[in-house]
Protein backbone atom coordinates (compact mmCIF):
# COMPACT_ATOMS: atom_id res chain seq x y z
CA UNK A 1 0.00 0.00 0.00
CA UNK A 2 2.02 2.88 -1.41
CA UNK A 3 1.72 6.33 0.76
CA UNK A 4 0.78 9.43 -0.63
CA UNK A 5 2.55 9.90 -3.79
CA UNK A 6 3.20 13.75 -4.65
CA UNK A 7 4.89 14.93 -7.87
CA UNK A 8 6.75 15.96 -9.12
CA UNK A 9 9.27 15.89 -5.89
CA UNK A 10 10.96 19.51 -7.56
CA UNK A 11 9.68 21.58 -9.58
CA UNK A 12 10.96 24.80 -11.32
CA UNK A 13 8.80 27.29 -13.14
CA UNK A 14 9.68 31.30 -14.62
CA UNK A 15 8.05 34.18 -13.34
CA UNK A 16 4.45 33.41 -15.50
CA UNK A 17 4.32 30.42 -15.89
CA UNK A 18 2.00 27.77 -14.94
CA UNK A 19 2.96 24.94 -12.23
CA UNK A 20 0.81 21.83 -11.54
CA UNK A 21 1.38 19.77 -8.53
CA UNK A 22 -0.22 16.25 -8.45
CA UNK A 23 -1.42 14.33 -5.01
CA UNK A 24 -2.07 10.80 -5.41
CA UNK A 25 -3.72 10.04 -1.97
CA UNK A 26 -3.28 6.46 0.13
CA UNK A 27 -5.71 3.64 -1.70
CA UNK A 28 -9.06 3.89 -0.02
CA UNK A 29 -8.77 7.66 1.02
CA UNK A 30 -10.98 9.99 -0.33
CA UNK A 31 -9.94 13.17 1.81
CA UNK A 32 -7.58 15.65 0.53
CA UNK A 33 -5.79 18.51 2.01
CA UNK A 34 -3.07 20.69 0.39
CA UNK A 35 -0.83 22.91 2.46
CA UNK A 36 1.83 25.18 1.98
CA UNK A 37 5.78 25.95 3.79
CA UNK A 38 6.89 29.03 2.58
CA UNK A 39 10.95 29.55 3.44
CA UNK A 40 11.68 29.96 7.30
CA UNK A 41 7.83 29.45 7.93
CA UNK A 42 5.83 27.01 9.25
CA UNK A 43 3.03 25.09 7.35
CA UNK A 44 0.03 26.62 6.64
CA UNK A 45 -3.73 25.01 5.47
CA UNK A 46 -4.75 26.07 1.73
CA UNK A 47 -7.61 23.55 0.49
CA UNK A 48 -9.30 20.75 1.82
CA UNK A 49 -11.16 18.53 -0.66
CA UNK A 50 -12.88 15.40 -0.89
CA UNK A 51 -13.75 13.50 -4.18
CA UNK A 52 -15.07 16.33 -6.44
CA UNK A 53 -15.54 18.52 -3.86
CA UNK A 54 -14.08 21.53 -2.71
CA UNK A 55 -15.13 21.41 1.48
CA UNK A 56 -13.17 24.19 2.96
CA UNK A 57 -10.78 27.06 0.56
CA UNK A 58 -10.40 29.15 3.17
CA UNK A 59 -6.49 29.29 2.88
CA UNK A 60 -5.93 29.32 -0.63
CA UNK A 61 -5.36 33.10 -2.23
CA UNK A 62 -8.53 34.08 -4.08
CA UNK A 63 -6.39 34.57 -7.13
CA UNK A 64 -4.24 32.68 -9.33
CA UNK A 65 -4.51 29.45 -7.32
CA UNK A 66 -6.91 26.63 -7.97
CA UNK A 67 -7.45 23.01 -6.75
CA UNK A 68 -9.14 20.03 -8.17
CA UNK A 69 -9.64 16.36 -6.79
CA UNK A 70 -11.79 14.35 -9.65
CA UNK A 71 -13.53 11.07 -9.95
CA UNK A 72 -10.35 9.32 -11.23
CA UNK A 73 -6.90 10.54 -10.90
CA UNK A 74 -4.75 12.49 -8.66
CA UNK A 75 -5.61 15.87 -6.83
CA UNK A 76 -4.20 18.66 -8.54
CA UNK A 77 -2.78 22.34 -7.21
CA UNK A 78 -2.64 24.82 -10.10
CA UNK A 79 -0.96 27.96 -9.50
CA UNK A 80 -1.27 29.91 -12.65
CA UNK A 81 1.34 33.00 -13.71
CA UNK A 82 3.77 32.10 -10.65
CA UNK A 83 5.43 34.74 -8.97
CA UNK A 84 8.99 34.82 -6.67
CA UNK A 85 6.77 34.30 -3.89
CA UNK A 86 5.19 31.43 -4.50
CA UNK A 87 8.56 28.98 -3.99
CA UNK A 88 7.60 27.03 -1.39
CA UNK A 89 7.21 23.22 -0.23
CA UNK A 90 3.94 22.52 -0.99
CA UNK A 91 2.51 19.67 1.08
CA UNK A 92 -0.50 17.09 0.22
CA UNK A 93 -2.01 14.54 3.26
CA UNK A 94 -4.62 12.08 2.89
CA UNK A 95 -6.99 10.45 5.34
CA UNK A 96 -10.17 8.10 4.95
CA UNK A 97 -12.46 10.00 6.61
CA UNK A 98 -13.28 12.79 8.49
CA UNK A 99 -13.26 13.23 12.01
CA UNK A 100 -11.69 13.88 15.74
CA UNK A 101 -9.60 10.70 15.55
CA UNK A 102 -8.33 11.07 11.83
CA UNK A 103 -4.87 10.37 11.12
CA UNK A 104 -3.53 13.07 8.39
CA UNK A 105 -0.44 10.87 6.14
CA UNK A 106 1.81 13.41 4.19
CA UNK A 107 3.34 13.30 1.51
CA UNK A 108 7.13 14.36 0.49
CA UNK A 109 6.00 17.49 -1.08
CA UNK A 110 6.59 19.24 -4.13
CA UNK A 111 9.19 22.32 -3.65
CA UNK A 112 7.87 24.80 -5.64
CA UNK A 113 10.88 27.36 -6.95
CA UNK A 114 10.18 30.63 -9.35
CA UNK A 115 12.97 31.82 -11.17
CA UNK B 1 -0.44 35.43 18.75
CA UNK B 2 -0.11 31.88 16.68
CA UNK B 3 -3.07 29.76 18.20
CA UNK B 4 -0.08 27.12 18.16
CA UNK B 5 2.92 27.93 20.04
CA UNK B 6 5.78 26.10 20.57
CA UNK B 7 9.00 26.03 22.39
CA UNK B 8 11.98 25.83 22.38
CA UNK B 9 12.22 27.28 18.34
CA UNK B 10 15.98 25.60 18.16
CA UNK B 11 17.32 22.98 20.84
CA UNK B 12 20.92 21.12 20.17
CA UNK B 13 21.51 18.42 22.98
CA UNK B 14 24.31 15.67 23.55
CA UNK B 15 24.14 12.11 22.18
CA UNK B 16 22.08 10.41 25.27
CA UNK B 17 19.94 13.09 26.43
CA UNK B 18 16.55 13.49 27.47
CA UNK B 19 14.67 15.95 25.18
CA UNK B 20 11.02 17.54 26.24
CA UNK B 21 9.36 20.10 23.64
CA UNK B 22 6.19 21.86 24.31
CA UNK B 23 3.47 22.80 22.63
CA UNK B 24 0.87 25.33 23.54
CA UNK B 25 -2.90 25.68 22.40
CA UNK B 26 -5.10 28.48 22.61
CA UNK B 27 -8.43 26.45 20.64
CA UNK B 28 -10.43 23.74 21.29
CA UNK B 29 -9.34 21.16 19.87
CA UNK B 30 -10.28 17.63 18.51
CA UNK B 31 -6.81 15.55 18.35
CA UNK B 32 -3.02 16.88 18.45
CA UNK B 33 -0.59 15.58 16.42
CA UNK B 34 3.36 15.66 16.25
CA UNK B 35 5.09 15.48 13.32
CA UNK B 36 9.04 15.46 12.37
CA UNK B 37 10.04 16.67 9.31
CA UNK B 38 13.85 16.15 8.04
CA UNK B 39 15.94 18.65 6.24
CA UNK B 40 14.06 18.28 2.65
CA UNK B 41 12.19 15.83 3.25
CA UNK B 42 8.67 14.93 3.86
CA UNK B 43 6.67 14.87 6.95
CA UNK B 44 5.98 11.56 8.72
CA UNK B 45 3.33 11.66 11.60
CA UNK B 46 4.55 10.06 14.88
CA UNK B 47 1.44 10.72 17.26
CA UNK B 48 -2.12 11.91 17.63
CA UNK B 49 -3.18 11.99 20.79
CA UNK B 50 -6.68 13.22 22.26
CA UNK B 51 -6.22 12.44 25.76
CA UNK B 52 -3.03 10.96 28.27
CA UNK B 53 -0.17 9.82 26.79
CA UNK B 54 1.17 7.35 24.15
CA UNK B 55 4.42 5.97 23.56
CA UNK B 56 6.65 4.47 20.77
CA UNK B 57 9.69 3.60 21.12
CA UNK B 58 12.15 6.66 22.60
CA UNK B 59 9.52 8.78 21.97
CA UNK B 60 7.02 9.88 24.31
CA UNK B 61 3.86 12.17 24.03
CA UNK B 62 1.19 13.61 26.49
CA UNK B 63 -1.55 15.80 26.50
CA UNK B 64 -3.08 18.30 29.02
CA UNK B 65 -6.83 19.23 27.69
CA UNK B 66 -7.64 21.55 30.51
CA UNK B 67 -3.90 23.19 30.28
CA UNK B 68 -4.10 23.35 26.42
CA UNK B 69 -0.50 21.89 26.46
CA UNK B 70 1.28 18.77 25.61
CA UNK B 71 4.88 17.84 25.38
CA UNK B 72 6.98 15.23 23.05
CA UNK B 73 9.74 13.66 24.92
CA UNK B 74 12.18 11.99 23.15
CA UNK B 75 14.65 9.53 25.59
CA UNK B 76 18.55 8.64 25.06
CA UNK B 77 18.43 10.85 21.93
CA UNK B 78 20.98 10.39 19.09
CA UNK B 79 21.65 12.55 15.95
CA UNK B 80 19.47 10.83 13.65
CA UNK B 81 16.97 12.39 16.12
CA UNK B 82 18.04 15.60 14.49
CA UNK B 83 15.14 16.93 12.36
CA UNK B 84 12.21 20.18 12.87
CA UNK B 85 9.63 18.37 15.25
CA UNK B 86 6.24 20.30 14.57
CA UNK B 87 2.95 20.66 17.03
CA UNK B 88 -0.44 20.77 14.91
CA UNK B 89 -3.95 20.69 16.35
CA UNK B 90 -7.23 19.73 14.62
CA UNK B 91 -10.14 22.16 16.00
CA UNK B 92 -12.92 20.71 17.31
CA UNK B 93 -14.63 22.54 14.50
CA UNK B 94 -13.16 21.97 11.90
CA UNK B 95 -11.12 19.28 9.67
CA UNK B 96 -8.20 21.34 8.87
CA UNK B 97 -5.22 20.78 10.97
CA UNK B 98 -3.16 24.69 12.12
CA UNK B 99 0.34 24.10 13.03
CA UNK B 100 3.23 25.48 15.44
CA UNK B 101 6.56 26.73 13.96
CA UNK B 102 8.16 23.73 14.91
CA UNK B 103 11.53 22.89 16.76
CA UNK B 104 14.41 22.51 14.89
CA UNK B 105 16.33 19.64 17.18
CA UNK B 106 20.29 19.03 16.50
CA UNK B 107 21.79 15.90 18.93
CA UNK B 108 25.51 16.08 18.97
CA UNK B 109 27.67 12.94 18.76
Amino acid sequence: NAGVMQNPRHLVRRRGQEARLRCSPMKGHSHVYWYRQLPEEGLKFMVYLQKENIIDESGMPKERFSAEFPKEGPSILRIQQVVRGDSAAYFCASSPMTGANTEAFFGQGTRLTVV
Amino acid sequence: KNEVEQSPQNLTAQEGEFITINCSYSVGISALHWLQQHPGGGIVSLFMLSSGKKKHGRLIATINIQEKHSSLHITASHPRDSAVYICAVRSRYGNKLVFGAGTILRVKS
